[in-house]
């Protein structure tokens, strides 16, 4: 099992839909938490990062539960532009510093 | 600042012949990571290092693979012998502390 798990997809979308992606982690020492967004062909950018108490940037909602060791992003009124590859990142500290990503969710946004 | 800079951004080269990846981070970071990306396999850790020196190389898929950090300003991935299944996108990131990673805009290897 790998130590972050994502959906793949894809999620084809109109625009203006709702769409939410999960990503579930196995390692309960893992500290902090990320979204990143990678164009195709392009290299990986942080989109948010994800704190315990969720937090939002415009239309991009992210939550953490720890307890269930599973982080989600959402994405409101989706736009054309949103089309990318959602990759889910989880830093841990023990056993040696560790960056994880996911393999990443593909969101197809249509007109 | 200019970001995290790679060089070269493609490289071909044929079976056998050793290719070297370059990879200037941003300045005052103190972690450099080694990704390499594929279709099948997606984003793997190869190599980490902090403050220049290596911590974690246990994604390093097998000898052929090398790297070195000889100062806080460049970092070499080396491949000695290369074989096409080395074929992928590889990307260098850096970071401050355990907060977020910085990509350049990768190397783009060709092993024919």
């Amino acid at each position: 099992r790998k130590e972050v798990e994502q959906d793949p997809g894809p999620f084809n979308v109109p625009e203006g839909a709702t769409v939410a992606f999960n990503c579930t982690y196995s390692n309960s020492a893992s500290q902090s938490f990320f979204w990143y967004r990678q164009d195709c062909r392009k290299e990986p950018k942080l989109l948010m990062s994800v704190y315990s108490s969720g937090n939002e940037d415009g239309r991009f909602t992210a939550q953490l539960n720890r307890a269930s060791q599973y982080i989600s992003l959402l994405i409101r009124d989706s736009k054309l532009s949103d089309s990318a590859t959602y990759l889910c990142v989880v830093n841990r500290g023990t056993g040696g510093f560790k960056t994880i990503f996911g393999a990443g969710t593909r969101l197809f946004v249509k007109a | 600042d200019a970001g995290v800079i790679q060089s070269p951004r493609h490289e071909v080269t044929e079976m056998g012949q050793e290719v070297t990846l370059r990879c200037k981070p941003i300045s005052g970071h103190d972690y450099l990571f080694w990704y390499r990306q594929t279709m099948m396999r997606g984003l793997e850790l190869l190599i980490y290092f902090n403050n220049n020196v290596p911590i974690d190389d246990s994604g390093m898929p097998e000898d052929r693979f090398s790297a070195k950090m000889p100062n806080a300003s460049f970092s070499t991935l080396k491949i000695q012998p290369s074989e096409p299944r080395d074929s992928a996108v590889y990307f260098c990131a850096s970071s401050f502390k355990v907060t977020e990673a910085f990509f350049g805009q990768g190397t783009r290897l060709t092993v024919v």
